[in-house]
């Protein structure tokens, strides 16, 4: 049973450039959630989505940022115009969970790691 | 904000000794979870308590809760090397749309 794939695992951007980051849930997940991690530092919310539908983008900067889970195909976040604030690192996590149910357990890929020159 | 605060940020042990990490948070939560990550890899969950359970044991970690105080706390017991990671706790906010939020963390050192 695979779990969270994510890809690439490094990218490198100049700024201006557009970063795009990939992420496989879980066979069987429909809830995917994207966070992002500067060093040393904890995990910062961006977005959770369920297939086709985003249910809470709350963390997403509201420009240059855009994230999409279709029907068919990876989840995407999407980085316009990229600048040097953008390099962290950025995981993607799935779970099971139904609506009206609490978040239970996230599973995590090993993360996609931003460098903008 | 609901963020949890993880205390201390930064915990450093013999190797044999307990470790115990502290998280408070600000609103009311469905549930409280703890993760590990390793340095440049991704989380992995260790421990789910609900609002309604005081203390869950597995294996050598048990985690506390209490919701009066907004808290709860992770303790290893005779850690090993291999316990060395960084340790956070993510809240579920109670009616929130089932999203996680995470504290800072707690970097955990255990040496041999």
């Amino acid at each position: 049973n695979a779990g969270v794939m994510q890809n690439p695992r490094h990218l490198v951007r100049r700024r201006g450039q557009e970063a795009r980051l990939r992420c496989s849930p879980m066979k069987g997940h429909s809830h995917v959630y994207w966070y992002r991690q500067l060093p040393e530092e904890g995990l910062k919310f961006m977005v959770y989505l369920q297939k086709e539908n985003i249910i809470d983008e709350s963390g997403m900067p509201k420009e240059r940022f855009s994230a999409e889970f279709p029907k068919e195909g990876p989840s995407i976040l999407r980085i316009q115009q990229v600048v040097r604030g953008d390099s962290a690192a950025y995981f993607c996590a799935s779970s099971i969970t139904g609506t009206g149910q609490s978040a239970g357990e996230l599973f995590f890929g090993e993360g996609s790691r931003l460098t903008v020159l | 904000s609901q963020q949890g605060e993880e205390d201390p940020q930064a915990l450093s042990i013999q190797e044999g000794e307990n470790a115990t990490m502290n998280c408070s948070y600000k609103t009311s939560i469905n549930n409280l979870q703890w993760y590990r990550q390793n340095s440049g890899r991704g989380l992995v969950h260790l421990i789910l308590i609900r609002s309604n359970e005081r203390e869950k044991h597995s294996g050598r970690l048990r985690v506390t809760l209490d919701t009066s105080k907004k808290s709860s706390s992770l303790l290893i017991t005779a850690s090993r090397a291999a316990d060395t990671a960084s340790y956070f706790c993510a809240t579920d906010a109670w009616g929130g749309a089932q999203k996680l939020v995470f504290g800072q963390g707690t970097r955990l050192t255990i040496n041999p």
